[in-house]
């Protein structure tokens, strides 16, 4: 078990480009969330899987955001046309549902828009 | 929709002593779990302890406790024998039942505790 990792763990865009992040949850844990947390506040979700199907999405996942988890193992995050509203740390959480719920959080991707 | 609020924005405790992290949280819901996170500084964040709305009983992990009153909604975590290690952003977390239907996490805003030797 080597937990939930996530790639990059920085990145650094220009206001519009595009990006894509990739989350991978701990094997077998068909539960996969994100979330994003800009400084000072607690995580504020985004939307989450339950193997490939995306069963929730947040209000704050705008058109502009896009989640994707194609075989039911690793999920991107993709934002185009960056603002400089989208910097923050973008998490990802993985559970498994026989295990009380508790989900395990990667240690984040750290976006900053310039 | 569910709240939860933390009111201590930061608190500080000598090593060794104890220190309670307030957090209340609304809901109409009557069934749900409550969380408490740990996030120490760049690192991950990890759960320190789980309570079950059902369960009447106070939850314990270690030097780690919870005073949940269901009633006044509110689940404050208490950790004592403070030690330097526990110094880091703890965030308390609400999360509806499996009939409740959605599984995502609703978080405070946080509380930074600082441990002093």
């Amino acid at each position: 078990d080597t937990g939930v990792s996530q790639d990059p763990r920085h990145k650094i865009t220009k206001r519009g480009q595009n990006v894509t992040f990739r989350c991978d949850p701990i094997s077998e844990h068909n539960r996969l969330y994100w979330y994003r947390q800009t400084l000072g506040q607690g995580p504020e979700f985004l939307t989450y899987f339950q193997n490939e199907a995306q069963l929730e999405k947040s209000r704050l996942l705008s058109d502009r955001f896009s989640a994707e988890r194609p075989k039911g193992s690793f999920s991107t995050l993709e934002i185009q046309r960056t603002e400089q509203g989208d910097s923050a740390m973008y998490l990802c959480a993985s559970s498994l549902e026989v295990s009380h719920y508790e989900q395990y959080f990667g240690p984040g991707t750290r976006l900053t828009v310039t | 929709a569910q709240t939860v609020t933390q009111s201590q924005p930061e608190m500080s405790v000598q090593e060794a002593e104890t220190v309670t992290l307030s957090c209340t949280y609304d809901t109409s819901e009557s069934d749900y779990y409550l969380f408490w996170y740990k996030q120490p500084p760049s690192r991950q964040m990890i759960l320190v302890i789980r309570q079950e709305a059902y369960k009447q009983q106070n939850a314990t992990e270690n030097r780690f406790s919870v005073n949940f009153q269901k009633a006044a909604k509110s689940f404050s975590l208490k950790i004592s024998d403070s030690q330097l290690g526990d110094a880091a952003m703890y965030f308390c977390a609400y999360r509806s039942s499996p009939q409740g239907g959605s599984e995502k996490l609703v978080f405070g805003k946080g509380t930074k505790l600082t441990v002093n030797p």
